[in-house]
């Protein structure tokens, strides 16, 4: 199985900061990776896909990196909105797999 | 507008079954592979398994915690997707989602709770 290693599981910052997440791949997944955010009692949505293709109605602030086991998720200015958990997601192989979710405060 | 609504979840025993519905709307189902997904209260987001569509024999992949307990099934005519669940243990307590696959998840339903408790 492919592991995801997600970091930092949490972190705060203020608006207008730059946060970057990391996601590493146990094994190349090339680029068959996405981001999801979820606010509490909600579903996941998709912010970005294939490690760096925006999903559309997604503010462009967010921006995805990377290939084969080196991710990043970049916010490039923090808003109050963007209090989150974020999860990456390998869909390279079975089983497909998160990482652990980053958590994601406002100061 | 797609919609994926869940439905069927409770509160079960250990040892006992469940079957969770996934009602989909706003798109040409049969199209699609559909998955789905769960997460533990407080945890992480764990793919369970999924359907494939008619032109590929409807097959299904599942995680191996949960091989051989959860069978996944779909009905086009219905344009739902199911999610048998036999010998419920404590650790398969959380939410159930189901998900549209287009590669990644492109729309999720709001989920169904499952609580297995004595």
């Amino acid at each position: 199985d492919i592991q995801m290693t997600q970091s930092p599981s949490t972190l705060s910052a203020s608006v207008g900061d730059r946060v970057t997440i990391t996601c590493r791949a146990s094994q190349s997944i090339s680029t068959w990776l996405a981001w999801y955010q979820q606010k509490p009692g909600k579903a996941p949505n998709v912010l970005i896909y294939k490690a760096s293709t925006l999903e559309s109605g997604v503010p462009s602030r967010f921006s995805g990196s990377g290939s084969g086991t080196e991710f990043t998720l970049t916010i490039s200015s923090l808003q109050p909105d963007d209090s989150a958990t974020y999860h990456c997601q390998q869909y390279n192989s079975y089983p497909l797999t998160f990482g652990g979710g980053t958590k994601v405060e406002i100061k | 507008e797609v919609q994926l609504v869940e439905s069927g979840g409770g509160l079960v025993q250990p040892g006992g079954s469940l079957r969770l519905s996934c009602a989909a709307s706003g798109f040409t189902f049969s199209d699609y592979y559909m998955d789905w997904v769960r997460q533990a209260p407080g945890k992480g987001l764990e793919w369970v398994g999924r359907v494939r569509k008619e032109t590929n024999s409807y097959s299904t992949v599942y995680a191996a915690s949960v091989k051989g307990r959860f069978t996944i099934s779909r009905d086009d005519s219905e344009n739902s997707i199911y999610l048998q669940i036999n010998s419920l243990k404590s650790e398969d307590t959380g939410i159930y989602y189901c998900a549209r696959v287009n590669g990644n998840y492109d729309y999720w339903g709001q989920g169904t709770l499952v609580t297995v408790s004595s």
